[in-house]
């Protein structure tokens, strides 16, 4: 079946440390992005990737980085210098870049907790 | 700058009511919109978009919603609540003139539909 795996579910990390969430799609989509939500607050726009090997800052991108090698593949490392990053993180795609109105599929989410 | 209202962090209806999420939004050209439904620690499922034609637009799970240009509005109804209903819904916008659909979506803060037995 064709979809967005998001890996882990649950992460528990340490102040001062640097974790990176993964996201895979088999969809063959283009483009994809990350998101962050807290509650109450809706998602916001951390960074997204319209072709491999380049990628775009979003609303929120102060403390985060992301890579785009394969195409399938967009992981998000959230550092150190991310003030307050216990959050619900979401990946998403869409088929075509460029493209206004394309339908944004969402994978399944990690929640990442600071201890 | 695009924006998204929802109004009501909160609705609660009865199962077999009418269920009625407002979303307002802000756009300097013709948006594409689109409602999410959220269950508990999951990803977020399209519900129903509008892009262009028609005004009303019908979903997934018996919901619909009307693009009001004039009132810039695209509320979510559906004629009879269900208890599988209760969920987080989200209403998002994608401006035509800036690419939106390439930079991501706006969304609004959601909102939390309760239905009551």
């Amino acid at each position: 079946d064709g979809g967005i795996t998001q890996s882990p579910k649950y992460l528990f990390r340490k102040e001062g440390q640097n974790v990176t969430l993964s996201c895979e799609q088999n969809l063959n989509h283009d483009a994809m992005y990350w998101y962050r939500q807290d509650p109450g607050q809706g998602l916001r726009l951390i960074y997204y990737s319209q072709i491999v090997n380049d990628f775009q800052k979003g609303d929120i991108a102060e403390g985060y980085s992301v890579s785009r090698e394969k195409k399938e593949s967009f992981p998000l490392t959230v550092t150190s210098a991310q003030k307050n990053p216990t959050a619900f993180y979401l990946c998403a795609s869409t088929p075509t870049s460029g493209r206004v109105g394309d339908t944004q599929y969402f994978g399944p989410g990690t929640r990442l907790t600071v201890l | 700058a695009q924006s998204v209202t929802q109004l009501g962090s909160h609705v609660s209806v009865s199962e077999g009511a009418l269920v009625l999420l407002r979303c307002n939004y802000s756009s300097s050209v013709p948006p594409y919109l689109f409602w999410y439904v959220q269950y508990p620690n999951q990803g977020l499922q399209l519900l129903l978009k509008y892009t262009t034609g028609a005004t009303l637009v019908k979903g997934i799970n018996g919901f619909e919603a009307e693009f009001k240009k004039s009132e810039t509005s695209f509320h979510l109804t559906k004629p009879s609540a269900h208890m599988s209903d209760a969920a987080e819904y989200f209403c998002a916008v994608s401006d035509r003139g800036s690419g939106g659909g390439a930079d991501g979506l706006t969304f609004g803060k959601g909102t939390h539909l309760i239905i009551q037995p």
